[in-house]
């Protein structure tokens, strides 16, 4: 079974501009969690997506929105880029999610870099 | 609050070492799950184990083995014999049920490991 795959896997944008991350879950797996992940912070939760809902969300500003797809498949989105969102974007699959019980896989990541 | 404390920052062992790296957590739930993940030089997240709290049998893994320990909070992972290919950054994590349902992973700070050959 193939495993998340995330596009794409290297981004350079400068500050001001807006990205667009993409997310294809395992097969089957119907929650796409996202999480961002930087040398000062560590690995922060942003946002988990079930049957196209956002069932929670991080503490992130409004900057950072998402959606999902029928097919599971999900986007992240950052607006108005500021050099602090240059960060390792990590994707994760479970196969239902929300009570906490589900394993979750992670894709290989999009590094982000905001110049 | 939930909270992963990974204290130890980095690890230096030779090739055939066993070495543990803690984890302590804190939660007020009483149904919760903890994980342990390997982060390679690659970035990718790989999920190791899944522990929930009413199950503190300890698990073996090949030359991997962690011990669950409700009474300290704590969650520690062993690698027997390490090897090069160990080398990684590696996160604890928590989940649970907190202000309702969720799958949000509460991780550690993580501890990055060096097996020198």
């Amino acid at each position: 079974k193939a495993g998340v795959t995330q596009t794409p896997r290297y981004l350079i944008k400068t500050r001001g501009q807006q990205v667009t991350l993409s997310c294809s879950p395992i097969s089957g797996h119907r929650s796409v969690s996202w999480y961002q992940q930087t040398p000062g912070q560590g690995l922060q939760f942003l946002f988990e997506y079930f049957s196209e809902t956002q069932r929670n969300k991080g503490n992130f500003p409004g900057r950072f929105s998402g959606r999902q797809f029928s097919n599971s498949r999900s986007e992240m989105n950052v607006s108005t880029l500021e050099l602090g969102d240059s960060a390792l974007y990590l994707c994760a699959s479970s196969l239902i999610g929300g009570t906490g019980t589900d394993t979750q896989y992670f894709g290989p990541g999009t590094r982000l870099t905001v110049l | 609050a939930q909270k992963v404390t990974q204290a130890q920052t980095e690890i230096s062992v030779v090739e055939k070492e066993d070495v543990t790296l803690d984890c302590v957590y804190e939660t007020r739930d009483t149904t919760y799950y903890l994980f342990w993940y390997k982060q390679p030089p690659s970035g990718e997240l790989v999920f190791l184990i899944r522990r929930n709290s009413f199950d503190e049998q300890n698990e073996i893994s090949g030359r991997y083995s962690w011990n669950f320990q409700k009474s300290t909070s704590s969650f520690n992972f062993t690698i027997t014999a390490s090897q090069v290919v160990d080398s990684a950054v590696y996160f604890c994590a928590l989940t649970g049920n907190y202000g309702g349902a969720t799958n949000k992973l509460i991780f550690g700070t993580g501890t990055l490991l060096a097996v020198q050959p």
